[in-house]
């Protein structure tokens, strides 16, 4: 069993929807808990990151973690073409630390016009 | 500021050789991270080097082996290339303690292909 289960769709949905992304996890350990969007041909880009249990926003972005449930989800409000792309979500123990960062396998999502 | 750089994007090798990745860190940067990256799978973590030390390491065989100079940058080596080597490799540069380290900004990698 991987460490980090993510879904890796491809997930297609209209401009303008509400889009849910999401992983488990069975490593109680974890405390840092990262998104990451991978466009095509380039490298990860940090979307957000969460420290423990709770909710964080930003912009039309928003990250939920749920240690309860070892169950972390990225919302993605008013959608756009441009959202087009691979989501990663990753987790470390403490903060980057020696650089091992655990990644999903990546969902693949697709906006339409 | 200059953002992580790579070099080659492209490679193709034949199975039993040599390659050599290079990585130029993000201006300010002291630590860099090396992920292995296979079609359709999460970056997966090789090893870490801060201030020239490797400072961490991935399930990956010696075969794969590193080295950071004084300006930073980073070099990956892999020997006896295998077909599973076949992937795209990540560098990553960050800020670092040598214990706990800030964001990591990643590069655009390099394709490697192997024959």
């Amino acid at each position: 069993q991987k460490e980090v289960e993510q879904d890796p769709g491809p997930l297609s949905v209209p401009e303008g929807a509400i889009v849910s992304l999401n992983c488990t996890y069975s490593n109680s350990a974890f405390q840092y808990f990262m998104w990451y969007r991978q466009y095509s041909r380039k490298g990860p880009e940090l979307l957000m990151y969460t420290y423990s249990s709770g909710n964080k926003e930003d912009g039309r972005f928003t990250a939920q973690v749920d240690k309860s449930s070892k169950y972390i989800s990225l919302f993605i409000r008013d959608s756009q073409p441009s959202d087009s792309a691979t989501y990663l979500c990753a987790m470390s123990p403490i903060y980057n630390q020696g650089g091992k960062l655990i990644f999903g396998q990546g969902t693949e999502l697709s906006v339409k016009p | 500021e200059t953002g992580v750089t790579q070099s080659p994007t492209h490679l193709i090798k034949t199975r039993g050789q040599q390659v050599t990745l290079r990585c130029s860190s993000q201006s300010g940067h002291n630590t860099v991270s090396w992920y292995q990256q296979a079609l359709g799978q999460g970056p997966q973590f090789i090893f870490q080097y801060y201030r020239e030390e490797e400072n961490g390491r991935g399930n990956f065989p010696p075969r794969f082996s590193g080295l950071q100079f004084p300006n930073y940058s980073s070099e990956l080596n892999v020997n006896a290339l295998e077909l599973d080597d076949s992937a795209l490799y990540l560098c990553a540069s960050s800020s670092s303690s040598g214990i706990t380290a800030d964001t990591q900004y990643f590069g655009p990698g390099t394709r490697l292909t192997v024959l």
